[in-house]
């Protein structure tokens, strides 16, 4: 079946401007995670849902961030006022139950440049 | 909170040859370890886990060990083929943590394999 997709793959954009990315996961799952990829590093926690819980925002950096997911499917990302310092690979995950050890199934992730 | 350490940050071997990958926890209460490859332009993918109640787990050319008095784990590619180039996360899940399937993940391994 289809896996997790990310909208666009790529974006440029200018420092100051907001930018929005989308997550589709996959049908069913009800656990959804976005990560923050720097180059070269590992994966920061940003952000995670579970079905209509109220999300886990722990690991958003600043306020400038913000996520939602609607109708408990689709999410989107949203940078507002964006710096240079949010250039990343910005990765979507998700998870049948959200519970421990339930295996967590990564789209391809939203590469963000910002100039 | 919990802290994953890995080492080394990059490995180059000798096709055929083996290839260890090792990660510390922080958090003795931690008790899901996932291993996830990412290929170059695609989103991590699951290659294996072991759970804390268990001391080995094989899965055809794949291993993984975790040692919990020492609180650490590792992964072990045997007979290395060219398609196993790329980055390696170890990661690591626990009751402690604020939600309950947040995955804290290890800085990645740039796997190398030399024909």
């Amino acid at each position: 079946g289809a896996g997790v997709s990310q909208s666009p793959s790529n974006k440029v954009t200018e420092k100051g401007k907001d930018v929005e990315l989308r997550c589709d996961p996959i049908s069913g799952h009800t656990a959804l995670y976005w990560y923050r990829q720097s180059l070269g590093q590992g994966l920061e926690f940003l952000i995670y849902f579970q079905g209509n819980s109220a999300p886990d925002k722990s690991g958003l950096p600043s306020d400038r961030f913000s996520a939602e997911r609607t109708g408990g499917s689709v999410s989107t990302l949203t940078i507002q006022r964006t710096q240079q310092e949010d250039s990343a690979v910005y990765l979507c995950a998700s998870s049948y139950t959200g519970q421990r050890g339930d295996t967590q199934y990564f789209g391809p992730g939203t590469r963000l440049t910002v100039l | 909170g919990e802290n994953v350490e890995q080492h080394p940050s990059t490995l180059s071997v000798q096709e055929g040859d083996s290839a260890v990958i090792k990660c510390t926890y922080s958090d003795s209460a931690s008790n899901y370890f996932p291993w996830y490859k990412q290929e170059l332009g695609k989103g991590p993918q699951l290659i294996i886990d072991i759970r804390s109640n268990v001391g080995e787990k094989k899965d055809q050319r794949i291993a993984v060990t975790l040692n919990k008095t020492a609180k650490h784990f590792s992964l072990h590619i045997t007979e290395t083929q060219p398609e196993d180039s790329a980055v390696y996360f170890c990661a690591a899940s626990g009751p402690g943590y604020s939600s309950a399937s947040k995955i804290i993940f290890g800085s990645g391994t740039r796997l190398s394999i030399r024909p």
